[in-house]
């Protein structure tokens, strides 16, 4: 099984603090993804990657940005966490084809006080 | 644009009961997917279901069955004798055939199964 782990379950940080968020998968999926989740919102697309050093903006990317310096890693990076920036962080993976659609990790749960 | 909608924002139910979850989606592509997650109180969305645009077929696994319709644009989730381990939150998703790998994800339907 594909195994997606997110650094941190809850994290709490200071306005204006930068803050990484870490997603590490242990079989060799090209794709990684980072959704925020909010409610009545839904999940919206933050950033994508295709490929090590390869990035995409999603529907969201204001206030952040990625790094995928290793195929099996992909960091979200909020370079000045905002209080706005509260919510649930899901990182996905997906390998070639869509079969089986994403594996997801179990989520951060990030608090900007 | 690329669209999905849950109208039904949370549903309670007594547990046996059967319950169907809907999502209705838009797109212009020809070719897409559609899928169902489901995402328990402790946080993981765990994958259900994948359905592509040319499989109108009916899928049934075990108390859960699917219902795709192309006519009217409709992916609905059916769980029959629920169980108060269905609890959850579920989520419909769309994505293109071609090109990216985006999800879009309706917003979600939490289901509450009383015991």
């Amino acid at each position: 099984d594909v195994k997606v782990t997110q650094s941190s379950r809850y994290l709490v940080k200071r306005t204006g603090e930068k803050v990484f968020l870490e997603c590490v998968q242990d079989m060799d999926h090209e794709n990684m993804f980072w959704y925020r989740q909010d409610p009545g919102l839904g999940l919206r697309l933050i950033y994508f990657s295709y490929d090590v050093k390869m990035k995409e903006k999603g529907d969201i990317p204001e206030g952040y940005s990625v790094s995928r310096e290793k195929k099996e890693r992909f960091s979200l990076i909020l370079e000045s966490a905002s209080t706005n920036q509260t919510s649930m962080y899901l990182c996905a993976t997906m390998g070639q084809g869509r079969f089986y659609g994403y594996t997801f990790g179990s989520g951060t749960r990030l608090t900007v006080v | 644009a690329q669209k999905v909608t849950q109208a039904q924002t949370e549903i309670s139910v007594v547990e046996k009961e059967d319950v169907t979850l809907d999502c209705v989606y838009e797109t212009r592509d020809t070719t897409y997917y559609l899928f169902w997650y489901k995402q328990p109180p402790s946080g993981e969305l765990v994958f259900l279901i994948r359905r592509n645009s040319f499989d109108e077929q009916n899928e049934i696994s075990g108390r859960y069955s699917w219902n795709f319709q192309k006519s009217t644009s409709s992916f609905n989730f059916t769980i029959t004798a629920s169980q108060v381990v269905d609890s959850a939150v579920y989520f419909c998703a769309l994505s293109e055939g071609t090109g990216t790998y985006k999800y879009i994800f309706g917003t979600g339907t939490r289901l509450k199964v009383l015991a």
